[in-house]
């Protein structure tokens, strides 16, 4: 199985401030073939589903702020969110769709100092 | 616009079982795979299974193998998890989820969730 390991747990930082949120793959998640690296990040409130914010590493769903945005490839990624809104509270996670099992990262709760 | 709503959670007994029911509407269900993923209380995401868009092929993670099926019904545009041998660490919020792609294997993000249904595993 391919193990999601994320950092921090936790995260408190002042509003309009940067928040960067790491994760790490224990195997490689970039296929050459399409060159693209099977690495998503979703956002959860509390009492909502998760929504989805980043695929393929770096690709922004529809709808998603431009203060959200995903780096990274092979086996170290992360999520940055460039100027913390009230409202980006929440826990993030990472997923990996390179291999069944589906997994996804332990989870970092983003709170505002 | 592209909606899933899960139903039939509930509280059972440690091994009983459960049927959970995800409506789908607002797009093409038949043209796509579908997903069960689970949040356990005070846990993380945890995938469950995932069913290709004619019902195929399926893949379980390896807590549920051999007790939980997934399995579609295309003309009524729903996904079902049919949950046996419950156990207490099966509790948690389930949640079904549509990727991007038609017609795709695993390899595709979560792109629509559902609100999820609660299941409750309790003696």
């Amino acid at each position: 199985d391919i193990v999601m390991t994320q950092s921090p747990d936790s995260l408190a930082v002042s509003l309009g401030e940067r928040a960067t949120i790491n994760c790490r793959s224990s195997q490689s998640l970039f296929y050459s073939p399409n060159k693209k690296n099977y690495l998503a990040w979703y956002q959860q409130k509390p009492g909502q589903p998760p929504k989805l914010l980043t695929y393929w590493a770096s690709t922004r769903e529809s709808g998603v702020p431009d203060r959200f945005s995903g780096s990274g490839s092979g086996t170290d990624f992360t999520l940055t969110i460039s100027s913390l809104q009230a409202e980006d509270v929440a826990v993030y996670y990472c997923q990996q769709y390179y291999g069944i099992p589906l997994t996804f990262g332990g989870g970092t709760k983003v709170e505002i100092k | 616009q592209v909606q899933l709503v899960e139903s039939g959670g509930g509280v059972v007994q440690p091994g009983g079982s459960l049927r959970l029911s995800c409506a789908a509407s607002g797009f093409s269900f038949s043209t796509f795979g579908m997903y069960w993923v689970r949040l356990a209380p005070g846990k993380g995401l945890e995938w469950m299974a995932f069913m290709w868009y004619d019902g195929t092929v399926k893949y379980y993670a390896d807590s549920v193998k051999g007790r939980f099926t997934i399995s579609r019904d295309n003309s009524k545009n729903t996904l079902y998890l049919e949950m046996n041998t419950l156990r207490l660490e099966d509790t948690a919020l389930y949640y079904c989820a549509k990727p991007i792609t038609e017609y795709g294997d695993y390899g595709d993000p979560l792109a629509i969730w559902g609100q999820g249904t609660m299941v409750a595993v309790s003696s």
